[in-house]
């Protein structure tokens, strides 16, 4: 299975500011997300990174506040913008294998505290 | 953004029973139903998946049922550990890939 590394893997962050989190995947991948999973919640898509273009956002994220980098097959970053505590929750990279069958794999997550 | 609902919210097993937890979805172009085990502190991991073309999936202790006219699949662990006390979350996604979440249950099985 493809193996996922994000960086940092925990941070606490100042109100206002902005912090980018990346993802390295060990194999090209087609399809990469980025996911948010508040403390003791479910994952909500936050949106789909397209290699070479503007990433595609689900309802109730904007670019503005989750910018989205996808530079290439095997990279991609999300920026979380002027932090608010409603922002502290697990950022989850990941991506779709299609040598195993399309399966879906998540990175280990970045555990952001906004203070 | 939640098309897939997930029961029960969380679950308390006893050691060697079995654990059920199910889901129903509400999109009909989903085509692969996966379920994503989860410990605290760690991102989900992959434990079994199916796709429509098949009623049940084994693997190990773990199984998958699938209804496709009732738009519902379930997961079933037989001979629950305490080692498998984990958040579950079952899923589903379509053509897009995109995928969509359960709720979750936590799962507790106690020695």
């Amino acid at each position: 299975s493809a193996v996922i590394s994000q960086k940092p893997s925990r941070d606490i962050c100042q109100r206002g500011t902005s912090l980018t989190i990346q993802c390295q995947v060990d194999s090209q991948v087609t399809m990469m997300f980025w996911y948010r999973q508040q403390p003791g919640q479910s994952l909500t898509l936050i949106a789909t990174a397209n290699q070479g273009s503007e990433a595609t956002y689900e309802s109730g994220f904007v670019i503005d506040k989750f910018p989205i980098s996808r530079p290439n097959l095997t990279f991609s970053t999300l920026t979380v913008s002027n932090m608010s505590p409603e922002d502290s929750s697990i950022y989850l990279c990941s991506v779709e294998e299609q040598m195993s069958g399309n399966t879906i794999y998540f990175g280990e997550g970045s555990w952001l505290t906004v203070v | 953004q939640q098309q897939v609902k997930q029961s029960p919210q969380s679950l308390i097993v006893q050691k060697g029973g079995i654990s059920i937890i199910n889901c129903a979805y509400e999109n009909t172009a989903f085509d692969y139903f996966p379920w994503y085990q989860q410990f605290p502190g760690k991102g989900p991991a992959l434990l079994i998946a199916i796709r429509p073309d098949v009623s049940e999936k084994k693997e190990g202790r773990f199984t998958i049922s699938f209804n496709k006219s009732a738009k519902q699949f379930s997961l079933h662990i037989m001979d629950s550990q305490p080692g498998d006390s984990a958040t579950y979350f079952c899923a589903a996604s379509g053509n897009n890939n995109d995928m969509r979440f359960g709720a979750g249950t936590r799962l507790t099985v106690k020695p």
